[in-house]
């Protein structure tokens, strides 16, 4: 079963612009992990928020998680064409091993 | 490091036919992953092994799919007899176990698309 759900589920921006994507998972977690799947290809490891971080920054990326609203954002500023992908939560529960449980997925198209 | 190696890249099946997926994960690592992506389910953890010993198979869908891990180097993912509907691109894993738990990366390969008419 997924834990998390992102939205939106499609989101089609012009380069340079920014991007953002939600997921929302519904039990408490010890951390949550942020992937990118280009097309055709395995995932990706972008980021890793703890449940006691706010917020974090990698390069053009930015993470937030509010662990009260069961929520994370992903921020990609200033996007490319190269950021073309689909982007995944994946959560880890407390107890949980080293098992991820990942979301549905945002498929972001970045326009010339 | 060549990253986690899955073979065969694209399988096209009969129905009823024996599947056999394989991985080969990266040197060192000490758990292995198996996932299958459809359009409808998403991303479905089906098992998990770590140093070679299956840890949490609840993900498997039925007794026509099998996982094995004879050695450190060398997975594969069985499914017998096949059928339509497990139609997917099946994804390895492996991750290196040094960490804190759950705060390791999770490293993918490409994937094995297979069709099963």
């Amino acid at each position: 079963s997924q834990q998390g759900e992102e939205d939106p589920q499609a989101l089609s921006i012009q380069e340079g612009e920014n991007a953002t994507m939600n997921c929302s998972y519904k039990t408490s977690i010890n951390n949550l992990q942020w992937y990118r799947q280009n097309s055709g290809r395995g995932l990706v490891h972008l980021i890793l928020i703890r449940s006691n971080e706010r917020e974090k920054h990698s390069g053009r990326l930015r993470v937030t998680l509010d662990t009260s609203k069961k929520s994370s954002s992903l921020l990609i500023t200033a996007s490319r064409a190269a950021d073309t992908a689909s982007y995944f939560c994946a959560t880890h529960p407390p107890g949980g091993g080293n098992k991820l449980t990942f979301g549905t997925g945002t498929q972001l198209k970045v326009e010339l | 490091d060549a990253g986690v190696i899955q073979s065969p890249r694209h399988e096209v099946t009969e129905m009823g036919q024996e599947v056999t997926l394989r991985c080969k994960p990266i040197s060192g690592h000490d758990y292995l992953f198996w996932y299958r992506q459809t359009m409808m389910r998403g991303l479905e953890l089906l098992i998990y092994f770590n140093n070679n010993v299956p840890i949490d198979d609840s993900g498997m869908p039925e007794d026509r799919f099998s996982a094995k891990m004879p050695n450190a180097s060398f997975s594969t993912l069985k499914i017998q007899p096949s059928e339509p509907r497990d139609s997917a691109v099946y994804f390895c894993a492996s991750l290196p176990g040094t960490g804190v738990m759950g705060t390791d990366t999770q490293y993918f390969g490409p994937g094995t698309r297979l069709t099963v008419l």
